[in-house]
């Protein structure tokens, strides 16, 4: 079984400041793979990224950025120079490679002006 | 970009009576998923649908619960007699293969009364 532990609860910052959220996640799978989703006030669940457990390349795309260790079972994300329209609520989510994606508790991102 | 749609986008019910909520996939994606995620709190998974049948299901997804694709292009979830409990957010998810990532509709709000 997968778990994904998410311990930050919520965090403000002020525009332009970086925040990195943080995941661990518990698999027995040689074979997994990791997500981050945004939900924001609508509602909706939006894909941001995803990485393979063969992959560990760490990648930027635009402000977002991740860190995956697997010696630490760790999948964090930071997003550089946050806007406001970054306020939302960011879960990190796992699977095996057929199955559901295991969510963590997610994190509450406040970006004040 | 092809997107996962559901409907009703919010569905008010009273206890004891059955609903159906609608999802229409992305064309040729074959795996099918629903979640629920109860106000506030992390998305859970509910059932896992290939094949024309289900999968995996979760602990929630109890004799009240059902799942079909009656059309072969619409997915629904069928409770049928709501509880207070079942008031939640349900989200429809699809991805095309084994390994590829899950995309989730806007999410169907059911309050049950």
């Amino acid at each position: 079984a997968q778990k994904v532990t998410q311990a930050q609860t919520e965090i403000s910052v002020v525009e332009k400041e970086d925040v990195t959220l943080d995941c661990v996640y518990e698999t027995r799978d040689t074979t997994y793979y990791l997500f981050w989703y945004k939900q924001p006030p609508s509602g909706e669940l939006v894909f941001l990224i995803r990485r393979n457990s063969f992959d560990e390349q760490n990648e930027i795309s635009g402000r977002y950025s991740w860190n995956f260790q697997k010696s630490t079972s760790s999948f964090n994300f930071t997003i550089t120079a946050s806007q406001v329209v970054d306020s939302a609520v960011y879960f990190c989510a796992s699977t095996d490679s057929w199955g559901k994606l295991q969510f963590g508790a997610g994190t509450q991102v406040v970006v004040t002006p | 970009e092809p997107e996962v749609t559901q409907t009703p986008s919010h569905q008010v019910t009273q206890m004891g009576q059955e609903v159906i909520l609608r999802c229409v996939p992305i064309s040729n994606h074959l795996y099918f998923y629903w979640y629920r995620q109860i106000l506030g709190q992390k998305v859970e998974f509910l059932v896992s649908f290939y094949n024309n049948e289900i999968s995996e299901k979760s602990e929630i997804f109890d004799d009240q619960f059902s799942v079909e694709r009656p059309d072969g292009s619409n997915f629904t979830l069928k409770i049928r007699s709501t509880k207070l409990e079942d008031s939640a957010m349900y989200f429809c998810a699809n991805k095309l293969g084994s390994t590829d990532t899950q995309y989730f509709g806007p999410g169907t709000r059911l309050t049950v009364l």
